[in-house]
């Protein structure tokens, strides 16, 4: 079965320093991968996603995410943290297509930055 | 317009009681998803519908009965709640294999 490995659970910084949350899964075959983010108090909103291509994606806000195939991996990166990045991360995973699509989210990191 | 919306969005009743979590988007998507956040936010798929059929069930309690009465809606009835059924339940619906758009959340306290 499709697993999600987030290890770091709660990552505390000071505003400006330079994050990393990493992502592994254990699906085989084709996936899409995707980060969320969840602040405090709402819903789940996506912050970047990679399907296919140049294996380092953009997202909003100044993240990035880098795909090794080779590791499994899809790790979040952000050169310099603001208080306002306080959030819950979420790594996920989907396999399959069309009418079927197993999706399956990491345990999530609590990222608290300290001003 | 709110893409995903959800109602209620706070619930809260007695142990033993059933009740309902409405869920509607309006994107146009093709599947639709049942979310269980618990208290220390890890986040289990419980159901996915693709155009009003069941794709995923999860293993979740036979009380937990979703329904899709159309594209755009997808409910979720809960029987004979449990004090563990406490959480936030997200709905949340894509297009195929892409982006999940996520509804506020309906925070069940279950007393």
């Amino acid at each position: 079965a499709q697993s999600v490995s987030q290890h770091n659970h709660h990552v505390i910084l000071s505003e400006a320093a330079s994050l990393e949350l990493g992502c592994n899964y254990s699906y085989g075959g084709t996936v899409n991968l995707f980060w969320y983010v969840q602040y405090p108090g709402q819903h789940l909103q996506l912050l970047l996603k990679y399907f296919s291509g140049d294996p380092l994606v953009k997202g909003i806000k100044g993240f990035e995410a880098e795909f090794i195939k080779s590791k499994f991996s899809f790790n979040l990166r952000k050169p310099s943290v603001q208080w306002s990045d306080t959030a819950e991360y979420f790594c996920a995973v989907k396999q399959g297509s069309g009418g079927y699509q197993k999706v399956t989210f990491g345990t999530g990191t609590k990222l608290q930055v300290i001003p | 317009d709110t893409a995903v919306s959800q109602t209620p969005k706070y619930l809260v009743t007695q142990m033993g009681n059933d009740k309902s979590i409405k869920c509607e988007q309006n994107l146009g998507h093709d599947t639709m998803y049942w979310y269980k956040q618990d208290s220390k936010k890890f986040l289990k798929i419980m159901f996915s519908y693709n155009n009003k059929e069941l794709i995923i069930n999860e293993t979740v309690p036979n009380r937990f009965s979703p329904k899709s009465p159309d594209k755009a809606h997808l409910n979720l009835h809960i029987n004979s709640l449990e004090l563990g059924d406490s959480a936030v339940y997200f709905c949340a619906s894509s297009q195929g294999a892409d982006t999940q758009y996520f509804g506020p959340g309906t925070r069940l306290t279950v007393l």
